[in-house]
């Protein structure tokens, strides 16, 4: 069965350091791997995905990579913002499946 | 990217009803789409999975006869809770999306009273 860990479960910074979210799949086999945002209340904003055929995603101040062989992905968030302050989750699709499999999501709070 | 809505976006209930919730992908068709419910500072925990014209798979421990699933269009997908008990509140999001990337609905929040 996949098991995804989200490490850490939550990071407070100060505005404007550059920081690192990790994720790791007990199951290396996968095809698809998203990461997502979520602000209290809400619902999923997808931020970046990174296809089978892919290593790394870029957007803005964010930049994933997935490493298949070890099963782990991370996703670099740059110049931290206070609107960057959410729950932020990764997910993946596994060879042969359709569905996402979720982290339990890191809580990010940048201070000002 | 794509665009996913959900109605209502908040319903409060009475023990013993039933709750309708649809979930639409507005620009996109989605022969299957996911339905998700969400506890107070947990992750996603799929229910099962909406296949357009056909019946439901629903994930390990959901009762299909309490969260009744119909698929009938290929924009539209609905989840009824029947019955609805207090420990049926709940986030419930919904998710789809064309090729292999998922887009969410903003969630329904389920109070049942």
């Amino acid at each position: 069965k996949q098991e995804v860990t989200q490490i850490p479960a939550a990071l407070s910074v100060p505005e404007g350091e550059n920081l690192v979210l990790n994720c790791s799949f007990t199951d290396s086999a996968i095809y698809n791997l998203q990461w997502f945002r979520q602000d209290p209340g809400k619902g999923l904003t997808s931020l970046l995905l990174i296809q089978s055929s892919q290593r790394e995603q870029t957007s803005g101040r964010l930049n994933a990579s997935l490493d298949k062989s070890s099963g782990r992905s991370t996703l670099y968030i740059a110049a931290s913002q206070p609107g960057d302050s959410a729950t932020y989750l990764c997910a993946g699709i596994i060879q042969g499946a359709q569905k996402l499999v979720f982290g339990q999501g890191t809580r990010l709070t940048i201070n000002p | 990217g794509a665009v996913v809505s959900q109605h209502p976006s908040r319903v409060i209930c009475k023990s013993g009803t039933s709750v309708k919730i649809e979930c639409r992908s507005l620009d996109f068709q989605a022969t299957t789409m996911f339905w998700y419910r969400q506890f107070p500072k947990q992750s996603l925990m799929l229910m099962a999975t909406s296949n357009e014209g056909s019946k439901a798979t629903y994930e390990q421990g959901v009762e299909k006869d309490k969260f009744l699933i119909n698929h009938a269009s290929l924009t539209l997908s609905t989840l009824t809770v029947t019955s609805a008990h207090p420990e049926d509140s709940s986030f419930y999001i919904c998710s789809a999306g064309p090729y292999n990337e998922q887009f969410f609905g903003p969630g329904t929040r389920l109070t049942v009273l």
